[in-house]
């Protein structure tokens, strides 16, 4: 089986202050791991992707993640939060054998001015 | 490209009527999805499809759901006969791959 948690509901960050969305994920073998966006009334977009190489991968809107597979997490990060990112973060995890992604419930991402 | 297109956006119905939304892919992408997004479920991959034949139904709630693919620029997913707890927002996407995905704005259905 494969599974994602995504331990907290809400991530409350000032604007200008680092922030940290967690995603930890259960696979057999080795994980593809995603992050997506979805802001008020839109469909998800995609920011990043791992499925090999560097365990620090670069996405859009100065968002990065850091693929740990010894804690089994990938944790979506940015230097310094800004007010418009505020938005509902979904973490996402395909692993070989499988054909399909299977997403977290999501955690509401809040940063206030 | 303008992305992929969803209609209606958004459909208010009445228990027992049939519904159907329609889902325009990306041009040249082989996979398309059916999700649905609920604040109880999350969200769930109802269906998807390859060069426009069902690979897995598996997360269709129940007999009443029904998803076709005429061909690689189409997709309908059909509620028959519909019911309150059908209500959501049904999202399609597709994509190059069955994983790297590219989403629809949504329709929101109420059913009342």
């Amino acid at each position: 089986a494969q599974s994602v948690a995504q331990p907290e509901d809400q991530v409350n960050v000032a604007e200008g202050n680092p922030l940290t969305v967690k995603c930890t994920y259960s696979v057999s073998g080795n994980p593809y791991l995603f992050w997506y966006v979805q802001y008020p009334n839109r469909g998800l977009q995609f920011l990043l992707k791992y499925i090999t190489g560097d365990n620090l991968v670069k996405g859009s809107y100065g968002f990065e993640a850091e693929f740990n597979k010894s804690q089994t997490s990938f944790h979506l990060k940015k230097p310094s939060a800004l007010v418009s990112d505020s938005a509902l973060y979904f973490c996402a995890v395909r692993a070989s054998g499988y054909s399909t992604l299977t997403f977290g419930k999501g955690t509401m991402l809040l940063v206030s001015p | 490209d303008a992305g992929v297109i969803q209609s209606p956006r958004h459909e208010v119905t009445e228990m027992g009527q049939e519904v159907t939304l329609r889902c325009k892919p990306i041009s040249g992408h082989d996979y398309l999805f059916w999700y649905r997004q609920t604040m109880m479920r999350g969200l769930e991959l109802l269906i998807y499809f390859n060069n426009n034949v069902p690979i897995d139904d598996s997360g269709m709630p129940e007999d009443r759901f029904s998803a076709k693919m005429p061909n690689a620029s189409f997709s309908t997913l059909k509620i028959q006969p519909s019911e309150p707890r059908d209500s959501a927002v049904y999202f399609c996407a597709s994509g190059t791959t069955n994983y790297e995905q590219y989403f629809g704005p949504g329709t929101r259905l109420t059913v009342t």
